[in-house]
């Protein structure tokens, strides 16, 4: 049972314009979460994350936002850009477990010129 | 230049065969990670290691086995015993037991025939 849900495998955005990649967890455990980029063929690279006492974390155009009760996060990305265009995937990890993160099986984002 | 080596980029086997996956790091992180990425379904943990001499299996374990006898190198041993070999292989680290963020190698892809 996917504790970590990625809904939508594919996303396709108009370059400049915003990007809403979505995330939900089942696990109430869970209280710090993360959003990895991967290229193909390449490993993913940390991208930003935020902890459950916060609702929102800002890094340049990536923003996260978190809703804790209704179990949802989304990363918002604007201005998108091409070099956006790549997997995105969502990561869910407990501190009072193992640290080790859940992931979801990632969106494909692609952002046209 | 600090990072995560795996090599080779891509491998072949023939059905059958034990193959080893090398991961090397130099960033002096004490935990290791093995994960398995197949089309659709995210990131799935097969082994991880905290601390030198000490493993634990993660969700996909069977198949497979590893050895952490240096703390720089986390190889993976994929058995003939493993049913679905062919995939792509990422290994990645994290400072300690309790640190949420990791650090991926540029991954292996395995093609078993």
């Amino acid at each position: 049972d996917q504790q970590v849900k990625q809904n939508s495998p594919s996303l396709s955005v108009q370059e400049g314009r915003i990007s809403i990649l979505n995330c939900d967890y089942t696990n109430s455990m869970f209280d710090y979460f993360l959003w990895y980029k991967k290229y193909p063929a390449e490993g993913p690279t940390f991208l930003i994350s935020i902890s459950s006492i916060k609702d929102k974390n800002e890094d340049g155009r990536f923003t996260v936002f978190l809703n804790k009760s209704a179990k949802h996060l989304s990363l918002h990305i604007v201005p998108s850009q091409p070099g956006d265009s790549a997997v995105y995937f969502c990561a869910a990890s407990a501190s009072g477990g193992s640290y080790i993160p859940t992931f979801g099986r990632g969106t494909s984002l692609i952002v046209h010129p | 230049d600090g990072g995560i080596t795996q090599s080779p980029k891509y491998l072949f086997r023939k059905e059958g065969q034990n193959v080893t996956l090398s991961c090397e790091q130099n960033l002096n992180h004490d935990a290791m990670y093995w994960y398995r990425q197949d089309p659709g379904q995210g990131l799935r943990l097969i082994y991880y290691s905290q601390i030198v001499n000490d493993f634990q299996k993660g969700d996909i374990a069977e198949g497979y086995s590893v050895s952490r006898e240096k703390k720089e190198s986390f190889p993976l041993t994929v058995t003939s015993a493993q049913k679905n070999p062919t995939a792509f292989y990422l290994c990645a680290s994290s400072p300690g037991q309790m640190t949420y963020e990791q650090y991926f190698g540029p991954g292996t892809r395995l093609t078993v025939t």
